[in-house]
């Protein structure tokens, strides 16, 4: 049974451009999370989602940062455009109803903007 | 504002030993708390939780320990095993149902044979 895919696994590319990160998660689960990893803030919540349906992105840095789930299979983190700050390790997960605190992680997208 | 904190970067224990790793939080809306694990280029992986209605619950060689009082948890491993070194991660959230967790900093366990 496959885990949490993400794609790529490592992003390098140059402040100004566009970034897309791309997560399939658990087949059967319903809530999917966006997390971003670093030194100085360690692992935070950016945006989860419920059945498609974006619920709390309070965690998005700012307007450079957006995220879909067009449908239950697929969901996708673009940043644009990208800034060196943004460089970070960012996770996507996955959980099902009633247990969404036991969340399923993906391998990571390691970014790095130059 | 750091609401869950793990003042311990780092950890070393010998194998066969306990392991306790430590975990403080600020907010006592907190309603579930979990610790994830977390290898090297890989991402966490869920270990074991706990409900703000219990003090302490066991699966295997971990165990959590919750003291509300204190706003405290702690994991204790043991027996350490060498494929305990790991990174884990303390993680506290308002709802068993939301999903939305506020992770520590993560303490590097390393256990020595």
């Amino acid at each position: 049974d496959a885990g949490v895919i993400q794609s790529p696994r490592h992003e390098v590319t140059e402040m100004g451009q566009e970034v897309t990160l791309r997560c399939k998660p658990i087949s059967g689960h319903n809530s999917l999370f966006w997390y971003r990893q670093t030194m100085m803030r360690g692992l935070e919540l950016l945006i989860y989602f419920n059945n498609n349906v974006p619920i709390d992105d309070s965690g998005m840095p700012e307007d450079r940062f957006s995220a879909k789930m067009p449908n239950a299979s697929f969901s996708t983190l673009k940043i644009q455009p990208s800034e060196p700050r943004d460089s970070a390790v960012y996770f996507c997960a996955s959980s099902i109803s009633g247990r969404a605190y036991e969340q399923y992680f993906g391998p990571g997208t390691r970014l790095t903007v130059t | 504002d750091q609401q869950v904190k793990q003042n311990s970067p780092s950890l070393s224990v010998q194998e066969g030993r306990i392991s306790i790793l430590n975990c403080d939080y600020t907010n006592s809306m907190f309603d579930y708390f979990l610790w994830y694990k977390k290898y090297p280029a890989e991402g966490p992986t869920f270990l074991i939780s706990i409900s703000s209605i219990k003090d302490k619950n066991e699966d295997g060689r971990f165990t959590v320990f919750l003291n509300k009082s204190a706003k405290h948890l702690s994991l204790h491993i043991v027996p350490s095993q060498p494929g305990d070194s790991a990174v884990y991660f303390c993680a506290a959230t308002f709802s068993s149902n939301t999903g939305k967790l506020i992770f520590g900093q993560g303490t590097t366990l390393q256990v020595k044979p």
